[in-house]
């Protein structure tokens, strides 16, 4: 069965550090990935997704970047974190397939960005 | 490009029940539910995939109408585990999954 993980579940970082929350699938290959925030008491904003290896797309403009350095291994990163980068983060992923007409999407346990 | 769902928030007595609508500007290609409990990633509670389609399991449907690019999900003899914020979602022919704006659920004694 295919499982995907997360981590760090829990993260306090000062203003202008560095971030990073990594995730992983496993038990599929060459799933759909992607990265959504949630700002407290909001939806789920999409923030990059990926169809492959080296394949980022952003869907806003923002602090943070994404990377796929493995097909199962999908990364989120920023230099310099913001106040506004504060959030609940949700990595998630989808079966590979040309398009998500009838894809069910999956998520990770989440984790939580505190940004003091 | 996220579906507006409403209402925002619903308080419900146990055993009653409520209906959630979602939106979208444009073509719905097929329409997820999903169910957040406060700091847990949400959980999928069904899909449906064409129009005029309907679905359910226990007390919780949804139906599709794909013309008017709507989906409603009913929550009938509503139970405290009902609590949550519910979300649609939709995918494209793009690989974006967009989720709606949310509704948040309270179900009281």
């Amino acid at each position: 069965s295919q499982t995907i993980h997360q981590w760090p579940a829990t993260l306090v970082q000062p203003v202008g550090s560095p971030l990073s929350l990594e995730c992983t699938v496993e038990g599929t290959s060459n799933p759909n990935l992607y990265w959504y925030r949630q700002a407290a008491g909001r939806g789920l904003q999409l923030l990059f997704y990926s169809v492959g290896i080296g394949q980022i797309s952003s869907e806003v403009p923002q602090n943070l970047s994404a990377s796929r350095p493995q097909d199962r291994q999908f990364i989120l990163s920023s230099k310099k974190l913001l106040l506004s980068d504060s959030g609940f983060y949700l990595c998630a992923w989808t079966r590979g397939t040309t398009h998500l007409v009838g894809n069910t999407i999956y998520f990770g346990e989440g984790s939580w960005l505190t940004v003091v | 490009q996220q579906p507006v769902q409403s209402p925002q928030a619903v308080i419900l007595r146990e055993g009653e029940d409520a209906v959630i609508n979602c939106s979208s500007s444009k073509a719905l290609y097929s329409v997820h539910w999903y169910r957040q409990k406060h700091g847990e990633a949400p959980v999928f509670l069904m899909i449906l995939l064409k129009g005029g389609e309907q679905k359910g399991h226990d007390k919780i449907s949804a139906s599709f109408n794909e013309k008017k690019q709507q989906s409603s999900l009913y929550l009938t003899a509503s139970q405290l585990s009902y609590s949550g914020t519910y979300f649609c979602g939709t995918g494209n022919t793009g690989n974006q999954f967009y989720f709606g704006t949310g509704t948040s659920l309270t179900v009281i004694p």
